[in-house]
């Protein structure tokens, strides 16, 4: 069974914290994405990775930075939150050749205070 | 007052009956569309997808319909029981690594 598993169900940070979220994949796949989720707008991009070391930005990447060191693990990084990073995140990953079919995490309920 | 966009669109139906979620796509140039479920507590999980070039695909008591002419796609879910009740996400995938998700719609079944 694929299973997709992140670090944190829920998280309680300061403002100006540095936060570090992390997904691992046990699917072998070589493509991992962190979205984040908010009421009524759908899951939005932030963070992608197609391959070991290699990012691209998505559609919300300020404030976010991302590593993958490994294949099975792809960490998002919050540099200094800030409280309109509260949020859910969800990393998922999917297989090469069916990018569009993306086996997702549990999330990560983040509150910055 | 809230703004309208912070509401999912909901609908709510009757256990056994057939559901029908509907969703607008923005895209022409897209090639795949995918439906998503995500129960609460959950990641969405995939349930079926459709190609471009066609306009119907089955699945376990799911159909999706494709409509290009008007943008428009459809889940249909025959026999609606009450663990189908979930927030449902289309999503549109030009090929590539970036998926486009709508902003879902929850379904209520009810006993």
């Amino acid at each position: 069974d694929v299973k997709v598993t992140q670090s944190s169900r829920y998280l309680v940070k300061r403002t100006g914290e540095k936060v570090f979220l992390e997904c691992v994949q046990d699917m072998d796949h070589e493509n991992m994405f962190w979205y984040r989720q908010d009421p009524g707008l759908g899951l939005r991009l932030i963070y992608f990775s197609y391959d070991v070391k290699m990012k691209e930005k998505g559609d919300i990447p300020e404030g976010y930075s991302v590593s993958r060191e490994k294949k099975e693990r792809f960490s998002l990084i919050l540099e200094s939150a800030s409280t309109n990073q509260t949020s859910m995140y969800l990393c998922a990953s999917s297989h090469n050749a069916g990018a569009y079919e993306q086996y997702f995490g549990p999330g990560t309920r983040l509150t910055v205070t | 007052g809230e703004s309208v966009g912070l509401h999912l669109p909901t609908l709510s139906v009757q256990e056994g009956d057939n559901s029908i979620i509907n969703c607008a796509y923005s895209n022409s140039a897209s090639d795949y569309f995918i439906w998503y479920k995500q129960e609460s507590g959950k990641g969405p999980q995939f349930i079926i997808d459709i190609r471009s070039n066609m306009d119907k695909r089955q699945g376990q008591r799911v159909t999706v319909l494709l409509n290009k002419t008007v943008k428009h796609l459809s889940l249909q879910i025959a026999a609606t029981q009450p663990g189908d009740s979930a927030v449902y996400f289309c999503a549109e995938n030009m090929g590539g690594f970036k998926t486009i998700f709508g902003a879902g719609t929850r379904l209520f079944v009810k006993a």
